[in-house]
């Protein structure tokens, strides 16, 4: 499976958009795109996924960018509750691991 | 309604004992996967399984780990002749599909093995 890289830390101000980056040059056509979080002391949760277009439910967006070497995870106005680690997960649409890496720490701050 | 637990959610051990740890799917869920996660890391796939089938058993660190999901609901990961290394939060999972993408994760177990 093709590796993600993701900054280990990011601050942002409540209710401000966040916008979380991942990169993943190594992509194959066949991966898809995920993002999971893990809030402290909890099991991780899915948050959103996707292949090539954008894409938008409740709790937050997803752009892929045009060549999908890179996507962002955007959450529109942070709150504390979204404090956790957010991982950038590439799995092939025939596979079964999920590869979850370090993760980017993110804190929000009142 | 009922998520995904897994019991015990604490075990003390001493090396060279054996574990069973348990993990309650969410009912119809067909796919159940199995994670440890080192402090400070992200969980790591150990195994899965489609009903009562184990699909894949590849991140199972060695053959002192099984699994098993006998009736295709309840799993148990079983540890035999514990080490210290393996001290982890040991994490169950579900999915509706075969494979889903959306995976409901467990509250997990933390082993220690002194």
């Amino acid at each position: 499976d093709a590796k993600t890289t993701q900054p280990n830390s990011m601050e942002s101000n409540e209710e401000e958009p966040v916008h979380l980056p991942c990169n993943h040059s190594t992509i194959s056509g066949t991966d898809y795109i995920h993002w999971y979080r893990q809030l402290p002391s909890q099991g991780p949760e899915y948050v959103i996924h996707g292949l090539t277009s954008n894409v938008n439910n409740r709790m937050a967006s997803l752009a892929i960018a045009e060549d999908r070497k890179s996507s962002t995870l955007i959450l529109h106005r942070a709150t504390l509750r979204d404090a956790a680690v957010y991982y950038c997960i590439l799995r092939d649409v025939a596979g079964n691991q999920f590869y979850f890496g370090t993760g980017t720490s993110l804190t929000v701050i009142p | 309604g009922a998520g995904v637990s897994q019991s015990p959610r604490y075990k003390v051990t001493k090396r060279g004992q054996d574990v069973a740890l348990r993990c309650d799917p969410i009912s119809g869920h067909v796919s159940l996967y199995w994670y440890r996660q080192a402090l400070g890391q992200g969980p790591e796939f150990l195994t899965y399984f489609n009903y009562e089938a184990q699909q894949d058993k590849s991140g199972l660190p060695n053959d002192r780990f099984s699994a098993e999901r006998p009736e295709g609901s309840i799993s148990t990961l079983t540890i035999q002749r514990t080490e210290q290394r393996d001290s982890a939060m040991y994490r169950c999972a579900s999915s509706l599909i075969d494979r889903g993408d959306e995976q409901f994760f467990g509250p997990g177990t933390r082993l220690t093995v002194l």
